[in-house]
């Protein structure tokens, strides 16, 4: 059983470009959410997707979006990037629509200059 | 919305000791109780987790107990080991799951030899 893998791992961008980052969730798994984690914070909600669809989003902006695509595989976008979103950025798996035992992968470190 | 609270930032305990960690929330809707370890560069891992139809849960040298009257709930580590030394994040989610989980800021443990 393979766990959350993410990519990149690393990344450096520009300030007003735009990134994505991808997650292969849990085998098994069919709902992907997304976290955004500053330095020595705890991980913060941006949205999750069931059956390809939004059905749950945090306290961001709308140039957070995603895409989940039939394998359960999932793309972070963000647009316009600002200094601010430095950070670690995490994808967790579970088996079911708002279920229990959720599986984080180890992160994609995005870094804005 | 929910909002998590846990103390201590860090704590410091000899090896063989106990450690405990508490945890505060806002909402009483809020139905289930993860606690994630995460390790330098790494993601967060699942290490326990309570449902609010639980006053307490126990596996091995680590068992979280549930207060849904105070809404605070605590990780108990017992007989600690150095591998135990890590950030500990609390979480609470309300409802069905499509908010996501909301996190403390995190304990820094470590463990004294």
């Amino acid at each position: 059983e393979t766990g959350v893998t993410q990519s990149p791992t690393h990344l450096i961008k520009t300030r007003g470009q735009q990134v994505t980052l991808r997650c292969s969730s849990q085998s098994g798994h069919n709902t992907v959410s997304w976290y955004q984690q500053a330095l020595g914070q705890g991980p913060q909600f941006i949205f999750q997707y069931y059956r390809e669809e939004e059905n749950g989003r945090g306290n961001f902006p709308p140039r957070f979006s995603g895409l989940q695509f039939p394998n359960y595989s999932s793309e972070l976008n963000v647009n316009a990037l600002e200094l601010d979103d430095s950070a670690l950025y995490l994808c967790a798996s579970s088996s079911q629509q708002g279920s229990y035992g959720y599986t984080f992968g180890s992160g994609t470190r995005l870094t804005v200059v | 919305g929910e909002n998590v609270e846990q103390h201590p930032s860090t704590l410091s305990v000899q090896e063989g000791d106990s450690a405990v960690i508490k945890c505060t929330y806002s909402d009483s809707a809020s139905n289930y109780f993860p606690w994630y370890k995460q390790e330098l560069g790494k993601g967060p891992q699942l290490i326990i987790d309570i449902r609010s139809n639980v006053g307490e849960k126990k596996d091995q040298r680590i068992a979280v107990t549930l207060n849904k009257t105070a809404k605070h709930f605590s990780l108990h580590i017992t007989e600690t080991q150095p591998e135990d030394s890590a950030v500990y994040f609390c979480a609470a989610r309300v409802g069905g799951g499509a908010d996501g989980l909301t996190f403390g800021k995190g304990t820094h443990l470590i463990i004294q030899p």
